[in-house]
């Protein structure tokens, strides 16, 4: 069935330092990848989305990536801060609807 | 922007209770979901409401009902719970045009079954 596999599960990094998340999709005919961040004891929000008719987009220390052929795509955080430390999930639509899977999530510790 | 209201935050409920946990948005939102999040397992879409009127399950529905009471308000009632629904459920709304938007969640209810 259709799934998305994300990796690594836990990352540390110190403070300054890059962080990357990789996700991997089944379905080729997804087209859009939010990225969520989850802080400890609220909802996911959303951080950044991808659409498939790109392969970039940036938004300050955040960055998403595609690579349509290779069915996978990455969260790129640069100059991680202490408040970068949360769970993120990444995940893609599933074709002709408006529901999407979920990866299993990264919990991000950026050590100051 | 109160965004997604989801409410309670916190229950405990015995087994063979039941109980209905709210969501309401404000963002005049087509689309509501509801997922449950339990560790290692990421989030899973138990059944959502593509409009107002309409419910379909999704990868985990059993033992769970929804309505969509109107455009605003969705709720998600347990019958008869079971320590296995013990989880943190959260309610997300999304806008349902040509593009696809990313969801805008809750806060969560965090669901313990003793």
């Amino acid at each position: 069935g259709e799934n998305v596999e994300q990796h690594p599960s836990t990352l540390s990094v110190q403070e300054g330092d890059s962080a990357v998340i990789k996700c991997t999709y089944s379905d080729s005919a997804s087209n859009y990848f939010p990225w969520y961040k989850q802080e400890l004891g609220k909802g996911p929000q959303l951080i950044i989305d991808i659409r498939s008719n790109v392969g970039e987009k940036k938004d300050q220390r955040i960055a998403v990536t595609l690579n349509k052929t290779a069915k996978h795509f990455s969260l790129h955080i640069t100059e991680t801060q202490p408040e970068d430390s949360a769970v993120y999930f990444c995940a893609a639509n599933r074709p002709g609807t408006y529901k999407y899977i979920f990866g299993t999530g990264t919990r991000l510790k950026v050590l100051a | 922007n109160a965004g997604v209201t989801q409410t309670p935050k916190f229950q405990v409920l015995k087994t063979g209770q039941s109980m209905t946990l709210q969501c309401a948005q404000d963002m005049n939102h087509n689309s509501m979901y509801w997922y449950r999040q339990d560790p290692g397992m990421g989030l899973r879409l138990i059944y959502y409401s593509a409009s107002e009127g309409t419910t379909d399950k999704g990868e985990v529905p059993n033992g769970y009902n929804v309505s969509r009471l109107n455009k605003r308000e969705f709720s998600l009632r347990l019958e008869s719970a079971a320590p296995s629904q013990t989880s943190v459920y959260f309610c997300a709304s999304s806008a349902t045009t040509q593009n696809y938007y990313g969801y805008t969640f809750g806060s969560g209810t965090r669901l313990t079954v003793v």
